[in-house]
This record gives structure tokens, sequence and C-alpha cells, in this order.
């Protein structure tokens, strides 16, 4: 079984500033991990994925996220906010050979000017 | 491509009503699935289908029911609506063995 906390559901930074989204994990495998974004009445999209390739993941729009297997952690940074980065991110696991998603509750970013 | 496509956008149910939310894909993805997102649960799974024919459920299926006749169409049908269904239903989809699962723009129900 896998599952994913996410750490704040609220994160609130000012623009140009760094963002940190906390991403804990928990599977029984060597985990598929991803970070989706949903901006206001939309679906999720994809921003990056970890597939065992390299640890440290690029995703769109500048985020990217490293893959810690010592810390079952796959954070997602920014080095400087824009206000279109304003929305609620969800980190998610997938087994390697599963074909289920779990999705952690999510983190809503707030970007103030 | 339309990708995932989802209709109505938003519905409003009373009480013990049925009613069927359409979920199509135009990308010959095996896979589908339903979730249903509530404020501080993330997304949770109702059903999926691996192919036409097969369909299973996920962590949350109760009261809800799915068929897949055909590969594109993956509809999720409300028997008899309950307030504790109220929330926004999302269809995804994605090639079997690959994880990167494509999502539709949602379905937002109220059911008084």
């Amino acid at each position: 079984a896998q599952s994913v906390t996410q750490l704040g559901s609220h994160v609130s930074v000012s623009e140009g500033a760094l963002v940190l989204l906390r991403c804990n994990y928990s599977s029984s495998v060597p985990p598929y991990l991803f970070w989706y974004v949903q901006y206001p009445n939309q679906g999720l999209q994809l921003l990056l994925k970890y597939t065992s390739a390299a640890t440290l993941v690029k995703g769109i729009n500048g985020f990217e996220a490293e893959f810690k297997k010592s810390e079952t952690s796959f954070h997602l940074t920014k080095p400087s906010a824009h206000m279109s980065d304003a929305a609620e991110y969800f980190c998610a696991v997938s087994p390697q050979s599963g074909s289920r998603l779990t999705f952690g509750e999510g983190t809503q970013l707030t970007v103030n000017p | 491509n339309a990708g995932v496509t989802q209709t109505p956008k938003f519905q409003v149910l009373k009480t013990g009503q049925s009613m069927t939310l359409q979920c199509a894909q135009d990308m010959n993805h095996e896979y589908m699935s339903w979730y249903r997102q509530d404020p501080g649960m993330g997304l949770r799974l109702i059903h999926y289908s691996v192919g036409a024919g097969i369909t299973d459920q996920g962590e949350v299926p109760n009261g809800y029911n799915v068929s897949r006749s055909t590969t594109e169409d993956f509809p999720l049908r409300l028997l008899s609506a309950a307030p504790s269904q109220t929330s926004v239903y999302f269809c995804a989809s994605r090639l079997q063995g690959y994880n990167e699962q494509f999502f539709g723009p949602g379905t937002r129900l109220t059911v008084l």
C-alpha cells in the first residue's frame, strides 16, 4: 500500500520568493511520484514526475522536485514565485507495476504581490 | 485531440434523484478512472477500468456504478443521489503501462 502526506494545506509566499511545497510518501515498493497543479475551476495538469531515473526532476513553469529515498520525500520547489503560480498542488504516488494513483490532500499556494 | 471531456460542468440534484456523469477520451487510452475531490481530502478513486468490459472499485465506490462498453466512454452513474455525494468529480485516462494520467475539466455536483 502507498500513501502521501503533504505538509501544510496552505502556503503563502511573496512574489519572487522561494516556493517550497512538502510531500512525504510511504510505499512498499520503489514508487513513481508526481506533482499535479490545479488552477481555479480547472482539472489537474501534470507538473513533473519521478520514475526512477534522475533524482532531481525538472518540470514545467520552472518547478523542480528532488526524490530523497532516505527521507521518503519528494518536495516541490521553484526559486522565484510568480503570481500565476497561485493554485492548488497535489503530490501523488503510484506503485511501479500498479494502476492506481494515490493523491495527497493538496496544498493551496497563495502568491502575494 | 480534445483529450478528456466531461459533461455536464455543473449539476444540481435533489436527494434520491439519479443521473449519469459523462466522460469521453479520444486518445485511445485503455485505462480510465473516476475521482471525487473534496476539500482537505485530495482526490479519491471511485471506480476505474483497464479496458472495455472491465471495471473495478476504487477506495470510495459506494453509491456509484460504472460500465465501459467502448474504449472511449466511461460514464459514472448515481442511482439515488445523497447530500454526501456533493463534490467535484474528475475523470482521467492514461495508456496502460504508463503512469501519466490526463484529467478532464471536472463536474461540480450539488445534491440538495
